[in-house]
């Protein structure tokens, strides 16, 4: 069965430090891989996915993501954090039904 | 391009009450799915609609939990009676299609507590 593990339940980063947001999952076939982030009080925006070729994946406000497949992995990274950031990170795997991470909090301070 | 609406937004009841959501996809999308995300935890599946049939209700509490989409647009989702453990935010999306990797559009939930 499809799952994701996303290791890290909370992470504090300083604004205009770079960020790397972990992710694991457990798939027969070549994935389908998404990132989405959800800010307080609102839904889900995808940020990006990858299905097959480049294995670098660029995403809206600057957000990459990088498919590694010998380490089943599929982390979130962003050279410069700004303080919108900050919100909740979770990463998907799947066909059908998407199957979600229980997703990481990211803190931004000053 | 209007987003996916949904309302109540924010929803507060007892115990073995009944309460209901709506959800309106974006326009033109088939596929409109209905996710509970308990705090702390990442969104599950509870069904998905192509237009107006049930493609995957496995993960649907369905002595308590019942969803239609009649028209094949918007959507309700109904909990009868509810329990404490119901308490979550609902999340409905929607897709062009149903296909593989297909990019899922979330509304932004409405907020259930039960006391």
């Amino acid at each position: 069965a499809q799952s994701v593990t996303q290791p890290d339940i909370h992470i504090t980063v300083s604004e205009g430090a770079s960020l790397e947001l972990r992710c694991n999952y457990s798939y027969g076939a070549t994935p389908y891989l998404f990132w989405y982030v959800q800010s307080p009080g609102q839904g889900l925006q995808l940020l990006l996915k990858y299905f097959s070729g480049d294995t670098l994946v660029q995403g809206i406000k600057g957000f990459e993501a990088e498919f590694k497949r010998s380490q089943s992995s599929f982390n979130l990274r962003k050279p410069s954090v700004h303080w919108s950031d900050a919100a909740e990170y979770f990463c998907a795997v799947g066909e059908a039904p998407l199957v979600f991470g229980k997703g990481t909090r990211l803190s931004v301070i000053a | 391009e209007a987003g996916v609406a949904q309302s109540p937004r924010y929803k507060i009841i007892e115990k073995r009450q009944s309460v209901a959501f709506w959800c309106n996809p974006i326009s033109g999308h088939a596929t409109l799915y209905w996710y509970q995300q308990i705090l702390g935890q990442g969104p599950k599946l509870l069904i998905q609609f192509q237009n107006n049939g049930v493609v995957d209700d496995s993960q649907l509490p369905k002595d308590r939990f019942s969803a239609e989409r009649l028209k094949g647009v918007d959507s309700t989702l109904k909990i009868q009676p509810a329990k404490l453990e119901d308490s979550a935010v609902y999340l409905c999306a929607s897709s062009l299609v149903a296909g593989v990797g297909e990019t899922q559009y979330f509304g932004p939930g409405t907020r259930l507590l039960v006391l």
